[in-house]
């Protein structure tokens, strides 16, 4: 079982829809977390962290569920600026560990 | 506030040739590291680096070396670059643990023919 697994989409959405990601870890230690966002040709930055107790950012909520070490991505309203490849990145063990990035979810918000 | 910086941005290589790619951040981090990331392959992790002096083998270190003789710093050395190599090599750095992610440069496109 890969690190982390994330279906490659494409997700096309029409603007203003919700669409929701879904991410899968196998390391059942891990401890950190993350979304981030990489545009076409560009690098990945840090979209939102994701804590136990869910969060919020605006548009975006991500949430995360240990037992199913399972972790989500949801957005509203989606904007055309929203188009872009999402990545799952969870740390590979408890503590300093580096991070393992999932391959991505592309989404297409379509005018 | 220039983050962290890659150089070269571009670069094409033949087949046996040597290089070196810079990673240099403004930010005083502890940790920096080196990923390629391939179509359907992801990022993944080549070397990093917990300190000054200090490096680490990631997921696919063969063909590659590093050096971290400042703390700002972080080099990645092909000495046979191979057609395998061709990639986009991102570097990043982070604060001392993961839990704040990672700052990425903007990234080198190597071709390797």
């Amino acid at each position: 079982r890969k690190e982390v697994e994330q279906d490659p989409g494409p997700f096309n959405v029409p603007e203003g829809a919700t669409v929701a990601f879904n991410c899968t870890y196998s390391n059942s230690a891990s401890q950190s977390f993350f979304w981030y966002r990489q545009d076409c040709r560009k690098e990945p930055k840090l979209l939102m962290s994701v804590y136990s107790s869910g969060n919020e950012d605006g548009r975006f909520t991500a949430q995360l569920n240990r037992a199913s070490q399972y972790i989500s991505l949801l957005i509203r309203d989606s904007k055309l600026s929203d188009s872009a490849t999402y990545l799952c990145v969870v740390n590979a063990n408890s503590g300093n560990t580096p991070l393992v990035f999932g391959k991505g979810t592309r989404l297409s918000v379509i005018a | 506030n220039a983050g962290v910086t890659q150089t070269p941005k571009f670069r094409v290589l033949k087949t046996g040739q040597s290089m070196t790619l810079l990673c240099a951040q403004d930010m005083n981090h502890e940790y920096m590291y080196w990923y390629r990331q391939d179509p359907g392959m992801g990022l993944r992790l080549i070397h990093y680096s917990v300190g000054e002096g200090t490096t680490a083998k990631g997921e696919v270190p063969d063909g590659y070396n590093v050096s971290r003789l400042k703390k700002q710093n972080f080099l990645l050395g092909l000495e046979s670059a191979a057609p395998s190599q061709t990639s986009v090599y991102f570097c990043a750095s982070s604060r001392g643990t993961a839990g704040r992610g990672y700052t990425f440069g903007s990234g080198t496109r190597l071709t390797v023919v």
